[in-house]
Parts: C-alpha cells; sequence; structure tokens
C-alpha cells in the first residue's frame, strides 16, 4: 500500500462551489499532517498543519480520522486562484515528508 | 525575512558535465532537506542535513549524488556526471527544527542534453 493516496483528479468546479478531497495514509504511526499546494512549476507552499482532529483557516478546513486514517481538505467559496494541485503530506516521524501526486483542482468562472 | 533560497533557478548541463545546486535556508533555520519531482510525478525526498552533517540519506542514488551542508555557506547538491534521467526540479526546504513545517524554495530546474 502507498503511504499517501490521493484521487489525482482533476477536480473540475465553479466558482463559488464547495470541495472536498481525501487523502488515505497507511503509516497509523503519523502525528501531524500538512496539507501543501503547488502551482504548475512552483514550489509547494504550505497550506495548512493538522496535529490534532483538525483545523480551519478562512475557507479552508482540514478534518483528521486517524480510526479510518483519512485527511480531509474542504474548501468553500472556490476561488479562480485555488486552482492548483494540492498535497497530503503526513509526517513519517523521520523528519522526511513523503508526498503523492497529489489532487489537481482546477476553478473556473 | 527572506525565505529559502535557491540558484541558479535553471540550470542546463550536457551528458557527463557536473551540477551544482546551491541552497540557503531561512534565516534561523538550520535544517535543510533536498526533494526531486521528476516531470508529472510527486515530491521524492532525497536527503535531510543539520550543520555540517547528513542526518538521513535514505533517498539518494547510491553514485553520482552528493550533499553537503557546511558552517558557513548554502547547503550544495552535486551531481557528478550528469545523465538525462537526471533532468527535474530539484526543491530545498527548510525548518527551524525537525519534525515540523518545512518551507520550500522556488526550485532548480535541472535539464541535461
Amino acid at each position: 500500500r502507498k503511504e499517501v493516496e490521493q484521487d489525482p483528479g482533476p477536480f473540475n468546479v465553479p466558482e463559488g462551489a464547495t470541495v472536498a478531497f481525501n487523502c488515505t495514509y497507511s503509516n497509523s504511526a503519523s502525528q501531524s499532517f500538512f496539507w501543501y499546494r503547488q502551482d504548475c512549476r512552483k514550489e509547494p507552499k504550505l497550506l495548512m498543519s493538522v496535529y490534532s482532529s483538525g483545523n480551519e483557516d478562512g475557507r479552508f478546513t482540514a478534518q483528521l480520522n486517524r480510526a479510518s486514517q483519512y485527511i480531509s481538505l474542504l474548501i468553500r467559496d472556490s476561488k479562480l486562484s485555488d486552482s492548483a494541485t494540492y498535497l497530503c503530506v503526513p509526517d513519517t516521524g523521520f523528519q522526511k515528508l513523503v508526498f503523492g501526486t497529489g489532487t489537481r483542482l482546477l476553478v473556473s468562472p | 525575512n527572506a525565505g529559502v533560497m535557491q540558484n541558479p533557478r535553471h540550470l542546463v548541463r550536457r551528458r557527463g558535465q557536473e551540477a551544482r545546486l546551491r541552497c540557503s535556508p531561512m534565516k534561523g533555520h538550520s535544517h535543510v532537506y533536498w526533494y526531486r519531482q521528476l516531470p508529472e510525478e510527486g515530491l521524492k525526498f532525497m536527503v535531510y542535513l543539520q550543520k555540517e552533517n547528513i542526518i538521513d540519506e535514505s533517498g539518494m542514488p547510491k553514485e553520482r549524488f552528493s550533499a553537503e551542508f557546511p558552517k558557513e555557506g548554502p547547503s550544495i547538491l552535486r551531481i557528478q556526471q550528469v545523465v538525462r534521467g537526471d533532468s527535474a526540479a530539484y526543491f530545498c526546504a527548510s525548518s527551524p527544527t525537525s519534525g515540523i513545517e518545512q518551507f520550500f524554495g522556488p526550485g532548480t530546474r535541472l535539464t541535461v542534453l
């Protein structure tokens, strides 16, 4: 089983829509999680850190389900600028981050 | 507070040449990580360094690749005798301590002709 699995998408949504991505992870020992966004040909940028059951920052909400080993990201009121690839990254406990290929989001006018 | 800096941003090398990629971490950060991203793939961990020490190099290819983070100056990722398969984006990240958020530089795009 892969360490991180995400639906690659793309998710095509209109502006203003609410969209959610799920991410499953295999290492039950992971304590913290990060959501990064990566724009085409750019570096990943940290969007949100999750250390407990979830986190909320403006239009973005992350929820962690340890029993089922998945973490979700909810984006409300989507903007055109939200178009990017979203990367779910569990902390492996060994300092190195393990990235999947991410979920691609396309927000259209 | 300047972010993570990498140079060069673009590097073109012919097969067999050497590539040197530099990374200056954020001010106050003493932990540096290198990742490689092949086209259409996710980032893959290569190496984790602290000042003057390699902590984890489990993602480094066994040959031709080396990394250092000297007491003074930037971290260097060195690729000897480059091959076409080395063409990729190489990202450096830094953190103030281990186990928390890592912040990425803009990357170096290496093209091997």
